[in-house]
């Protein structure tokens, strides 16, 4: 399996972007790089995810580099409610494509 | 509107009484997953339903066994809970089990163990 690697915490101003990086320096081809993120107390919740281009949707945007080995996750305008714990996983095939959670970046933000 | 629902939100069970967790969706999706959580862990993986087909985790203790009667329905038997498994219990459902499909995830039921 293509392992993560994230910051285990990091701080950001509310209303300023987050950019939360990810390296997955071993990740394959056909790989695709999700993120998750879970607020205290609740199940986790689906970001964005991406193979090779960038993404965005309402939530989020994913840069991915021209490699593949590293990826980041942009929230645009982060507010209070965007504090949790943010999960870069790389799904591979060769475990059936099963979520695998490591230990995530806790995001503050603060006021 | 709740599309994977665990029930109950917190659950109390004694050392070595069996506990039954369970977990209902609404998306008609194939897939179903049962995740553990303890305190300050990332989310594990125990084991996962593709239609009736069943597939149990390596290192998932023989405690912890499954029933998916229908594509609604999932429950998660603990036949006796120890002290470790007081945890938070994370019910999934995807459509399919492919690399570009989403896993949605319920609230969560949280076990205490006393």
């Amino acid at each position: 399996d293509a392992k993560t690697t994230q910051p285990p915490s990091m701080d950001c101003a509310e209303g300023r972007a987050a950019n939360l990086p990810c390296n997955h320096s071993t990740i394959s081809g056909n790989e695709y790089v999700y993120w998750y993120r879970q607020i205290h107390s609740q199940g986790p919740q689906y970001i964005i995810h991406g193979l090779k281009n960038n993404e965005t949707n309402e939530m989020a945007s994913l840069i991915i580099t021209e490699d593949r080995k590293s990826s980041t996750l942009i929230l645009p305008h982060a507010t209070l409610r965007d504090t949790a714990v943010y999960y870069c996983i790389v799904r591979s095939r060769s475990n059936d494509y099963k979520l695998s959670f490591g230990a995530g970046t806790t995001v503050t933000v603060r006021a | 509107d709740a599309m994977v629902i665990q029930n109950p939100r917190y659950q109390v069970t004694q050392f070595g009484k069996p506990v039954t967790l369970s977990c209902s969706q609404t998306l008609n999706h194939n897939v179903m997953y049962w995740y553990q959580q303890k305190s300050s862990q990332a989310p594990k993986l125990l084991f996962h339903y593709y239609d009736k087909d069943f597939n149990n985790e390596a290192d998932t203790p023989d405690n912890f066994q499954s029933r998916r009667p229908n594509t609604s329905f999932c429950f998660l038997d603990i036949r006796s809970p120890g002290l470790g498994d007081a945890a938070m219990y994370l019910c999934a459902t995807s459509g399919q089990q492919l690399e570009n499909e989403k896993l949605f995830f319920g609230s969560g039921t949280q076990l205490s163990v006393l």
